[in-house]
């Protein structure tokens, strides 16, 4: 029961690189979530996507760009990495309801940009 | 004002203590409840859901809403070296696509 999966764990970039996190859920969700944790700051949505074929902004999105291949993966893409963006990224997933469904999230892909 | 607020901590307690962890909030919409425990260097795992006000129970853990005064609380009794970990609330006012608003956290240890 893997549940979510990133790759990769670690990651060092340097500015100006791009890079993409993956994440896989075998848990047949259909909303999936990316997520920035900051020291002091908790978790920021960055972008969700509430169903294959749809995603949106959340609150903290500039400087990112997603792909939700399929119902199972859901990528977050770096397109010019800056130092700003050195933090844990987290992908998460759950059901769909009407609201208050509970997230998954995975192990997280520390990030760190010279 | 944040959304929702969480003392950071530490909060260093002796093992076999009852802890208290709590959070408040601003936005009376919220009707689900979330405690999610994260060890170091993992993800955030959910512990505790609960809807509108009202306590739940599951083992040594409790976890309380108070809508009135938007607050809720969770109860760790005979707390262990084990429970150490940062303590994160999260709510939701349902409906959309299921945004969850999330505490920055709050870091416990137990020890021995």
């Amino acid at each position: 029961n893997a549940g979510v999966t990133q790759t990769p764990k670690f990651q060092v970039l340097k500015t100006g690189q791009s890079m993409t996190l993956q994440c896989a859920q075998d848990m047949n969700h259909n909303s999936m979530y990316w997520y920035r944790q900051d020291p002091g700051m908790g978790l920021r949505l960055i972008y969700y996507s509430a169903s294959e074929g749809t995603t949106d902004k959340g609150e903290v999105p500039n400087g990112y760009n997603v792909s939700r291949l399929n119902k199972r993966e859901f990528s977050l893409r770096l397109e010019s990495a800056a130092p700003s963006q050195t933090s844990v990224y987290f992908c998460a997933s759950s059901g769909t309801g009407t609201g208050g469904q509970p997230q998954h999230f995975g192990d997280g892909t520390r990030l760190s940009i010279l | 004002q944040k959304e929702v607020e969480q003392d950071p901590g530490p909060l260093s307690v002796p093992e076999g203590a009852i802890v208290s962890l709590n959070c408040t909030y601003s936005n009376s919409a919220f009707q689900y409840f979330m405690w999610y425990r994260q060890y170091s260097r993992k993800g955030p795992e959910l512990l505790m859901y609960t809807y509108s006000s009202g306590n739940k129970e599951d083992g040594r853990f409790t976890a309380q809403v108070d809508k009135s005064s938007k607050y809720i609380s969770l109860f760790i009794r005979d707390s262990q070296p084990s429970d150490s970990a940062t303590y994160l609330c999260a709510m939701s006012g349902g409906g959309g696509y299921n945004k969850l608003i999330f505490g920055a956290g709050t870091r416990l240890a137990v020890h021995p």
